[in-house]
């Protein structure tokens, strides 16, 4: 059984495109994540959200709009893509987002390799 | 603010050998742990993570890690490799929950290369 999946797996573009990443997690956690990875595998967050609400936006381009219908669903559209937007786009789970103060693990979908051309 | 350093993207070892993979972080509070690792084209697999019950955290496939306060680090080690060791590992931080959501800071990540 997957825990946490996106579609598509990889994703070819042109600049100027607009385009939708979607991610699942039958996992019954409360909170989910984007995280983007560059070609030099650096890891940095872009959102979260808990129970459909945004809690973490981290400085991300408004191109970037993320889209929680319910708490099980957590997708990205990108509008206008530029060829810096190309990338690893993960997906994470997370329990309840933790009690204050409490880390949970997150858990990691297969990613979204996104190229911009 | 929290951080992590990982020290050398890209280690070699024989196999068999030992595996010390390097991680130094920095936090404002009692920190939260993590080494994820990467096998290529794949999403991340957590190996292990330090939640502050026990400095020596024991993972999956052989790895254990060791939290030592004095030296702000988690160096990640295995006695022996294996050839299915090859991978990207990396270092996790978090300073723990907001109550709703949690901020996992990640490190540089290190290319393990394990040859015969």
């Amino acid at each position: 059984d997957t825990a946490v999946s996106q579609t598509p797996k990889y994703l070819v573009t042109q600049m100027g495109n607009d385009k939708s990443i979607k991610c699942e997690q039958n996992l019954g956690h409360d909170t989910m994540y984007w995280y983007k990875q560059d070609s030099k595998k650096f890891l940095k967050i872009m959102f979260s959200y808990n129970n459909k609400e945004l809690i973490i936006n981290e400085t991300v381009p408004n191109r970037f709009s993320p889209k929680s219908p319910d708490k099980a669903h957590l997708n990205l559209h990108i509008n206008s893509l530029e060829l810096g937007d190309s990338a690893v786009y993960f997906c994470a789970s997370s329990p309840t987002g933790g009690l204050a103060g409490v880390q949970e693990t997150q858990y990691f979908g297969p990613g979204t390799r996104l190229l911009v051309l | 603010a929290q951080s992590v350093t990982q020290l050398g993207s890209h280690v070699s070892v024989s196999e068999g050998a030992l595996v010390l993979l390097r991680c130094n972080y920095s936090s404002s509070v009692p920190p939260y742990l993590f080494w994820y690792v990467q096998y290529p084209n794949q999403g991340l697999q957590l190996l292990l993570k330090y939640t502050s019950a026990a400095t020596l955290v024991k993972g999956i496939n052989g790895f254990e890690a060791e939290f030592k306060k004095s030296e702000t680090s988690f160096h990640l080690t295995k006695p022996s490799a294996h050839m299915s060791d090859a991978a990207e590992y990396f270092c996790a931080v978090s300073e723990g929950s907001t109550g709703t959501a949690s901020k996992l800071t990640f490190g540089t990540g290190t290319r393990l290369q394990v040859t015969l």
